[in-house]
């Protein structure tokens, strides 16, 4: 398996924009999280899916930001309008099994919001 | 709220030797905790775990200890090698790992030759 595949690795856009992170999980993996990495905050759960369905979404920082699953193999984060401060870099991760078994994450998408 | 801690943003240290780095936790329902290491450009693996009902769990090099009188975890490596260093982020869940895991801001350890 190539592992936890995420879309664009880079992004550059202006702020007020629409941007799309894509996310590719394992095959069979039946948990799907999103993160977020900032120097301040370190690393933050934005939103996890179980089966596909959005189990948590209270890390999910304003209504700007949207995910949604819908299918077993895609996910996407959508942040509209974007702004400065969501610069970050952007992980998806799955797993099988319980919440807490090894997550595997991908290379991430490094978004920079000008 | 940071209710997990890491204190040191980086550490420094010879090949061979070993290197400790250390998490605090703030929640006393934390009973699971996750070490992962990240490379740049990367993102995060797992590198071991430990549940509250141990003390001390090993995989090769590496050794996790708990004290959850203290809410304190430390990872041990040893030896140390070149290649890992990394950026080590600890984690916490509670109800046995069914919550959500919350990380720590990471500490980058650079092993020098």
């Amino acid at each position: 398996d190539a592992g936890v595949i995420q879309s664009p690795r880079h992004e550059v856009t202006e702020m007020g924009q629409e941007v799309t992170l894509r996310c590719k999980p394992i095959s069979g993996h039946d948990y799907l999280f999103w993160y977020r990495q900032t120097m301040m905050r370190g690393l933050e759960l934005l939103i996890y899916f179980n089966n596909n369905v959005p189990i948590d979404d209270s890390g999910m920082p304003e209504d700007r930001f949207s995910a949604k699953m819908p299918n077993a193999s895609f996910s996407t984060l959508k942040i509209q309008p974007s702004e400065p401060r969501d610069s970050a870099v952007y992980f998806c991760a799955s797993s099988l099994g319980t919440l807490n078994t090894e997550a595997f994450f991908g290379q991430g998408t490094r978004l920079t919001v000008v | 709220d940071q209710q997990v801690k890491q204190n040191s943003p980086s550490l420094s240290v010879q090949e061979g030797r070993i290197s400790i780095l250390n998490c605090d936790y703030t929640n006393s329902m934390f009973d699971y905790f996750l070490w992962y290491k990240k490379y740049p450009a990367e993102g995060p693996t797992f590198l071991i775990s430990i549940s509250s009902i141990k003390d001390k769990n090993e995989d090769g090099r590496f050794t996790v200890f708990l004290n959850k009188s203290a809410k304190h975890l430390s990872l041990h490596i040893v030896p140390s090698q070149p290649g890992d260093s990394a950026v080590y982020f600890c984690a916490a869940s509670a109800k046995g790992g069914s919550e959500k895991l919350v990380f720590g801001k990471g500490t980058k350890l650079t092993v020098n030759p």
